[in-house]
């Protein structure tokens, strides 16, 4: 299954299929993305980040993938668990804020899992 | 190691009252954040402290004060709360020279 940006804020995905969730920047002097999952009533967690000088990168069963040519950055989720019932953020950092640290959030997906 | 904690997890108020929210962590990092998070939305960064003694203004900071009381401890106050003030409240905070932030599990305000 596959999400289309903030336009479309559900993602209703089969338990063992692969999840593509997207996020559109906002910024072209953005030098950091960072992708957090977000479980029903609790705070944000870290999933995976890349640096703009990457394309790729990938951890335990996702992987992100930047398109600085069109804005664009996506997580991939490989054979999608009931535990991934969440929503996922997508954040940008600006080029020049590694002092302040400021990140800023896309509104979100909210990926659902049928068993 | 408890991370970011939050304090309270739940609170009401009427229009008009104040109150403090707390935040504390243990990993010992410099920077430290405010977020807001309204349904359908994403976070919106309140105010944040880039490092201890430092405080700055974020996206929406108006109706709110922070307090960098030391190294652990960051808190928002609510002078007069507003009904467009119910939100949930996240705390963060994130180690010089990395760029990931750290959350606590959110507080959650309702003004009536």
């Amino acid at each position: 299954g596959e999400s289309v940006g903030l336009h479309l804020p559900t993602l209703s995905v089969q338990e063992g299929d692969n999840s593509i969730i997207n996020c559109a920047y906002s910024n072209s002097a953005s030098d950091y993305f960072i992708w957090y999952k977000q479980e029903s009533g609790k705070g944000p967690q870290f999933i995976i980040d890349i640096r703009s000088n990457m394309d790729k990168r990938q951890g335990q069963r996702v992987t992100v993938l930047l398109n600085k040519t069109v804005k664009h950055l996506s997580l991939q989720i490989a054979a999608t668990q009931p535990g991934d019932s969440a929503v996922y953020f997508c954040a940008e950092r600006l080029h020049g804020s590694s002092n302040t640290g400021k990140l800023i959030f896309g509104q979100g997906t909210t990926l659902q899992v049928k068993p | 190691n408890a991370g970011v904690t939050q304090t309270p997890k739940f609170q009401v108020l009427k229009t008009g009252q104040s109150m403090t929210l707390q935040c504390a962590q243990d990993m010992n990092h410099n920077s430290m954040y405010w977020y807001r998070q309204d349904p359908g939305m994403g976070l919106r960064l309140i105010y944040y402290s880039a490092s201890e003694g430092t405080t700055d203004k974020g996206e929406v900071p108006n109706g709110y004060n922070v307090s960098r009381l030391n190294k652990r401890e960051f808190s928002l106050r609510l002078e007069s709360a507003a009904p467009s003030q119910t939100s949930v409240y996240f705390c963060a905070s994130r180690i010089a020279g990395h760029y990931e932030q750290y959350f606590g599990p959110g507080t959650r305000l309702t003004v009536t």
